[in-house]
């Protein structure tokens, strides 16, 4: 069974820095892209970041270009999300999904953890 | 305001059928990139619900099905159900922003 458990969500004040991390199970984590995408409070789904399985290329939305950096570890199937000048308009529940396609600009998200909230206000 | 235009509200009662449309353009459906469907019940993570255009996941039922034409896209529920009440969204990739995109949301209530 494919199980996203993501944490480290929390308050964080504007301008300061967090990192999201998305712990993965039952399935081969190596093989797989993956991608965070968030939903503000009563808001629809916008996609954050991609990154391919090796790790090699990584893939960002125009709102977060520059202050995000997406990572993963293969040996501890483990996704990451390093937020940095984070803003109001950043604050969003953000969840870690897999990617699954067979090409890759027609990329879909076939599994989705829980989400981890992320509140950025002073 | 999303590149891919849903209803943002659609109704309909036990049994009945409803169709959601995703309308986008010639930078993401018009340019041939495939169309994904994703229910979110509330409260809830977002589950994959059709993927490819018209292909379902094993376990949703056949109740659902999407289809694909032009630079527009549909999802179709039959028989509809209390259980089915939640929000569905499109998805698709967008050549001109360069990236995956999602439209803004239907909220279905069974009425």
């Amino acid at each position: 069974e494919v199980q996203l458990l993501e944490s480290g969500g929390g308050l964080v004040q504007p301008g300061g820095s967090l990192r999201l991390s998305c712990a993965a199970s039952g399935f081969a984590f190596s093989s797989y892209a993956m991608s965070w995408v968030r939903q503000a409070p009563g808001k629809g789904l916008e996609w954050v970041s991609t990154i391919r399985a090796s790790g090699d290329n990584t893939y960002y939305a125009d709102s977060v270009k520059g202050r995000f950096a997406i990572s993963r570890d293969n040996s501890k199937n483990t996704l990451y999300l390093q937020m940095n000048s984070l803003r109001a308009e950043d604050t969003a529940v953000y969840y870690c999904a897999k990617v699954e396609g067979s090409w890759w600009l027609s990329l879909y998200f076939d599994y989705w953890g829980q989400g981890t909230l992320v509140t950025v206000s002073s | 305001q999303s590149v891919l235009t849903q209803p943002p509200s659609v109704s309909g009662a036990p049994g009945q059928r409803v169709t959601i449309s995703c309308t986008g353009s010639s930078s993401n459906i018009g340019a041939g990139y495939d169309v994904h469907w994703y229910q979110q019940l509330p409260g809830t993570a977002p589950k994959l619900l059709i993927y490819g255009n018209n292909n379902r996941p094993s376990g949703v039922p056949d109740r659902f099905s999407g289809s694909k034409s032009g630079t527009s896209a549909s999802l179709a529920i039959t028989g509809l159900q209390a259980e089915d009440e939640a929000d569905y969204y499109c998805q698709s990739y967008d050549s001109s922003l360069g990236g995956w995109v999602f439209g803004g949301g239907t909220k279905l209530t069974v009425l």
